[in-house]
Order: structure tokens, then sequence, then C-alpha cells
């Protein structure tokens, strides 16, 4: 069966202070593992994408990295405005291409 | 902005109550997604449209029910609505066809069963 646990549950990290959130997985067979980010009663909002073992994403201060059992999703040097919730998902090779998602990391960046 | 939009944005209803709620997908995507988000968990895989055709359910009960239009819209039917049916529901649109893998969200429809 599918799983996807995220680690840590919440994070508080002062304004400049770079960490790495973890997501690891179970799939049968990975078509794509996905990262959002989720702002309070909002809808998901597409980060990136990884679809195979060794492959890295950036986008300003977030950069998106992937094994074959887990992705990290790295933060420098953060800013308050990146606080939000960010939700790991996987897709299935396998079946209709819908996601499966952890409980997410919630992210409280402080000035 | 995505171009997914649903509606309502929220919603209150009685226990026993019937609901419909309404996605609207990106322009020239042709399959939708509806998820359920309790508060603190991840969205949940209720349905997914595919060319009107239901292509995938999750571990939902057969009173959640849905249907595409041929201009992709969509529709999430829920009866006889429970007070665990309370939760932030999702559509998300996208274009496998093209192989384009990512799903794009709406901003949800937030619903309250009392």
């Amino acid at each position: 069966e599918d799983q996807v646990t995220q680690s840590p549950e919440a994070l508080r990290l002062q304004e400049g202070e770079s960490s790495s959130l973890n997501c690891s997985y179970t799939v049968s067979g990975l078509r794509g593992l996905f990262w959002y980010r989720q702002d309070p009663g909002k809808g998901p909002e597409f980060l990136f994408t990884l679809y195979s073992a060794g492959e890295e994403k950036e986008k300003e201060r977030l950069k998106a990295t992937l094994t074959k059992k887990e992705s990290f999703l790295h933060i420098t040097a953060p800013k308050p405005e990146d606080s939000a919730t960010y939700l790991c998902a996987v897709q299935a090779s396998t079946g209709a291409n819908n996601l499966f998602f952890g409980t997410g990391t919630r992210l409280t960046v402080i000035p | 902005e995505t171009g997914v939009t649903q509606s309502p944005t929220h919603l209150i209803k009685t226990r026993g109550q019937q609901v419909t709620l309404r996605c609207s997908s990106q322009s020239g995507h042709n399959t939708v997604s509806w998820y359920q988000q309790a508060l603190g968990q991840g969205p949940q895989f209720i349905f997914q449209y595919y060319r009107e055709e239901e292509n995938g359910r999750g571990n939902f009960p057969p009173r959640f029910s849905g249907l595409q239009f041929p201009n992709y819209s969509s529709e999430l039917n829920v009866n006889a609505l429970e007070l665990d049916d309370s939760a932030l529901y999702l559509c998300a649109s996208s274009l496998p066809d093209r192989g384009d893998t990512e799903a794009f969200f709406g901003q949800g429809t937030r619903l309250t069963v009392v």
C-alpha cells in the first residue's frame, strides 16, 4: 500500500536559518513525487515534480531532491513569507494518476 | 492563480442533507480529481474523472458521487451528510494526455456539517 510520511510535523525557524523537510515514501512504482505549499484555508500550490532518484529542482529559496526512498525539501535562508504547510505526495505508475499525500510539515519562520 | 475555480467557497449544512460542490478546471485540462482534506491532515483522494468517465476512486462510500461535463467542469455530490464530512473539499485539474503529471488545485470549498 502507498505510504507517505513527512517529518517533522512542525518546524520553527528564525529568519535566515536554513533547514530541510523530509518525505519518506513507499509506492508500487513511482510515476512522480510532488511538493506543494499550502497556506491556511487555501488550496495547495504546486512547487515541484521529481521523477527519478538523483533528480534535483530549485525555485528561489527552495530545492527539492529525490532518492529511491525519500525526498528532501531544503529551505535556504527562509523569510517569514515562506511560512506555510509543505505537502509531499506520490503518484503511482499504475492506476489513476491521483496523488497520495502525507500529512505535511507546518513551517513557521520568525522574523 | 491556477485557473481552477470552485464554488461555493464556504457552506454550512445540516446532518442528513445533500450537497453539491462545483469545479471549473483549468483551460484545456480534461481530468478532474476531487480530494477531501480534514483539519490538520493531507488531502485524501475521493475520485477522478477523465473525459466524463470515472477513472479511479479512493476509499469513500457510494454516497460520494460525481459528474464531469463536456466542458470538463465537474460536480461532487454528497448525500446523507455526516458530521465527519466537515472538511475542505479540493478540486484539481490536469492534462495527462500530454504527459503532464502536475495537478493544479482550486482554492477549495469549506463544508461544515452541523
